[in-house]
């Protein structure tokens, strides 16, 4: 059965902070690893990483695979009231989605 | 261009009472899937289809029938509701051969059943 576990599940943090998220996985058949942000509504995709040792980068926010020993992690730096959200990783196998259970991100004034 | 959209966006069920949930997209998309997610936890997925009249089971699919009839349409039925089914309700869409980065998310259902 795939799993995917991330830590971790909550965390509170003060504007400015930097943050790491981690995503750990068990899954036959990777394809890829997939970093949504959840803000009360449907997940937003953020990156898709296939690839080990490649960082993925959007402004504040940064991803890296390690295909070796099956985890991700997502930071963000200079956190902002902004990016209070569920962040959620999920793996692709074959034509199947798998998410972890979420991180709640905090980030206070 | 709607996207994806869900009906109904908000329902409150008795236990035991039936309803069907509509997905539908305009973006002649062939693979859809609908996902429950609770509080504290991930997207897990119900069923999904891959074609029209084709469906399959995903992780957690006891308790939910789908139909997929028509291409644009993918129907979550609960036969016989039970508290533990309350629930968010999301469908989605992609276009085989993309990535489930194209995956195109619908705006979700609330589902409290008493």
């Amino acid at each position: 059965e795939d799993k995917v576990v991330q830590s971790p599940l909550s965390l509170v943090v003060h504007e400015g902070d930097t943050v790491t998220l981690n995503c750990s996985y068990e899954v036959t058949n990777f394809r890829s690893l997939l970093w949504y942000k959840q803000e009360k509504k449907a997940p937003t995709f953020l990156f898709m990483l296939t690839s080990s040792g490649i960082e993925k980068k959007s402004g504040r926010l940064s991803s890296i695979l390690d295909k070796k020993e099956l985890f991700s992690i997502l930071n963000i730096t200079a956190t902002q009231t902004g990016d209070s959200a569920i962040y959620l990783c999920a793996v692709t196998s074959g034509s199947r989605l798998t998410f972890g259970e979420g991180t709640q991100l905090t980030v206070n004034p | 261009n709607a996207g994806v959209t869900q009906t109904p966006k908000f329902r409150v069920l008795k236990t035991g009472q039936s309803m069907t949930l509509l997905c539908a997209q305009d973006m002649n998309h062939e693979y859809m899937y609908w996902y429950r997610q609770d509080p504290g936890m991930g997207l897990r997925l119900i069923h999904y289809s891959v074609g029209e009249g084709t469906t399959a089971k995903g992780e957690v699919p006891d308790g939910y029938n789908v139909s997929r009839l028509k291409k644009q349409n993918f129907l979550l039925g609960l036969e016989s509701a039970a508290p533990s089914q309350t629930s968010v309700y999301f469908c989605a869409s992609r276009k085989p051969g993309t990535s489930f980065n194209e995956q195109f998310f619908g705006p979700g259902t609330r589902l409290t059943v008493l």
